[in-house]
């Protein structure tokens, strides 16, 4: 069974420009997750996908920030325009429900320049 | 506010030499901890999952226990290749959310 895969595995982008994140979670999985760590912190929420939908999105940290699951499959996190405090590892996960194990993906890490 | 601190920050060993690993959390209402590895330069790996007060798990050189204030990770015997970042994370029953909060982690050297 494939695992979560994300895409790029780093990105380097100058201040103000846009990037687009990309996740794939395990085949069967309605429930995808966002998660950043930023250097020196815990790994923090940023969002949580029931299929299609947000069912949590109380951890994005602000509107330049935008997360979609198109169909209810792989999922894209878009940062618009880039700031230097958003770099950091983004990292996704999937679960099968509420309550069992997250998967995670081995994360993109993102310098802003 | 729902919180998890784990002691301690980092951890050396010698090979052969046994510890605990802690996790104290605070939360409204438990779904589950779970317990992740994690080596540098991947995404968490998952260990365990608890759910209630007495609870344990146990894989190969580690267990996992569960009070309702407090989680241990006990690895019995370590090998070098134990050598990592554990993670502990709680979710909560609030919200409908499968949010998990997690603690900064404690990172094991395991010496030969």
């Amino acid at each position: 069974e494939a695992g979560v895969t994300q895409f790029p595995s780093h990105s380097v982008i100058e201040k103000g420009q846009t990037v687009t994140l990309r996740c794939d979670p395990i085949s069967g999985h309605d429930n995808l997750y966002w998660y950043r760590r930023v250097m020196g912190k815990e790994i923090k929420f940023l969002l949580h996908f029931v299929k299609e939908s947000k069912q949590d999105e109380s951890g994005m940290p602000n509107n330049r920030f935008l997360a979609e699951r198109t169909g209810g499959t792989y999922s894209t996190l878009k940062v618009q325009p880039a700031e230097l405090e958003d770099s950091g590892v983004y990292f996704c996960a999937s679960s099968q429900g509420l309550g069992q194990p997250q998967h995670f993906g081995d994360g993109t890490r993102l310098s802003i320049l | 506010e729902d919180q998890v601190t784990q002691s301690p920050e980092a951890l050396r060993l010698q090979e052969g030499e046994s510890s605990s690993l802690n996790c104290s959390y605070t939360v409204s209402g438990l779904r589950g901890l779970f317990w992740y590895r994690q080596d540098p330069g991947k995404g968490p790996e998952f260990l365990f999952t608890l759910y209630s007060a007495g609870e344990e798990k146990e894989k190969e050189r580690l267990k996992a226990t569960l009070t309702k204030k407090e989680s241990f990770l006990h690895i019995t015997a370590p090998k070098p290749e134990d050598s990592a970042t554990y993670l502990c994370a709680v979710q909560g029953l609030a919200g409908n959310t499968g949010k998990l909060i997690f603690g900064q982690g404690t990172t094991l050297q395991v010496k030969p």
